[in-house]
């Protein structure tokens, strides 16, 4: 069966400081794979999606970076983290192309505070 | 372009009552709809979808919807409220894209 791991589950980090999420995907090749941030208030925004290796596309201009060096590997990433980029991160996947489509399956998140 | 509204940002209902949380969606083609569902400090876990075939949806923990395009919705219920059913709801909405739009979220409180 097909899983996804999502860490580190909570991060607190000063301001100015680097960040790395880390998301992969177990049971399945070449999915399309998605990072959304839900921040207090504010539902869920899509930030990246990738349909394949070294294919990113960015749905908001902001301060985070994504890549895919590998098919089932996803990583959320930022230079010097803003106060504003607090909230929790999801990464989630999905089977590409199929059809019928079933829709994301989802991490189980990460918690980042920045202070 | 597609989009999800969903009613009500906070749901109370009373334990072993019913369940309904509201859900709009504009599509200009037959959509996918799912509902999710999110416990705190948790991701979301599909609670059901429909994709074109019947209209009326059973998803896990007892709840179902039904998707009515005359109305445009694809409200979620279930007939008895239970504690453990507290947590956030997203509609979301998908073309034949894979892109999904999730609605902004109902938060469903269960009173005892």
């Amino acid at each position: 069966s097909q899983t996804i791991h999502q860490w580190p589950a909570t991060l607190v980090q000063p301001v100015g400081s680097p960040l790395s999420l880390e998301c992969t995907v177990e049971g399945t090749s070449n999915p399309n794979l998605y990072w959304y941030r839900q921040a207090a208030g504010r539902g869920l925004q899509l930030l990246f999606y990738s349909v394949g290796i070294g294919q990113i596309s960015s749905e908001v201009p902001q301060n985070l970076s994504a890549s895919r060096p590998q098919d089932r590997q996803f990583i959320l990433s930022s230079k010097k983290l803003l106060l504003s980029d607090s909230g929790f991160y999801l990464c989630a996947w999905s089977i590409r192309q199929g059809r019928p489509f079933y829709g994301y399956t989802f991490g189980s998140g990460t918690r980042l505070t920045v202070v | 372009a597609q989009s999800v509204t969903q009613l009500g940002s906070h749901v109370s209902v009373s334990e072993g009552a019913l369940v309904l949380l509201r859900c709009n969606y504009s599509s200009s083609v037959p959509p996918y709809l799912f509902w999710y569902v999110q416990y705190p400090n948790q991701g979301l876990q599909l609670l059901l979808k429909y994709t074109s075939a019947a209209t009326l949806v059973k998803g896990i923990n007892g709840f179902e919807a039904e998707f009515k395009k005359s109305e445009t919705s694809f409200h979620l219920t279930k007939p008895s409220a239970h504690m453990s059913d507290a947590a956030e709801y997203f509609c979301a909405v998908s073309l034949r894209d894979d892109k999904i739009i999730f609605g902004k979220g109902t938060r469903l409180h269960i009173l005892p």
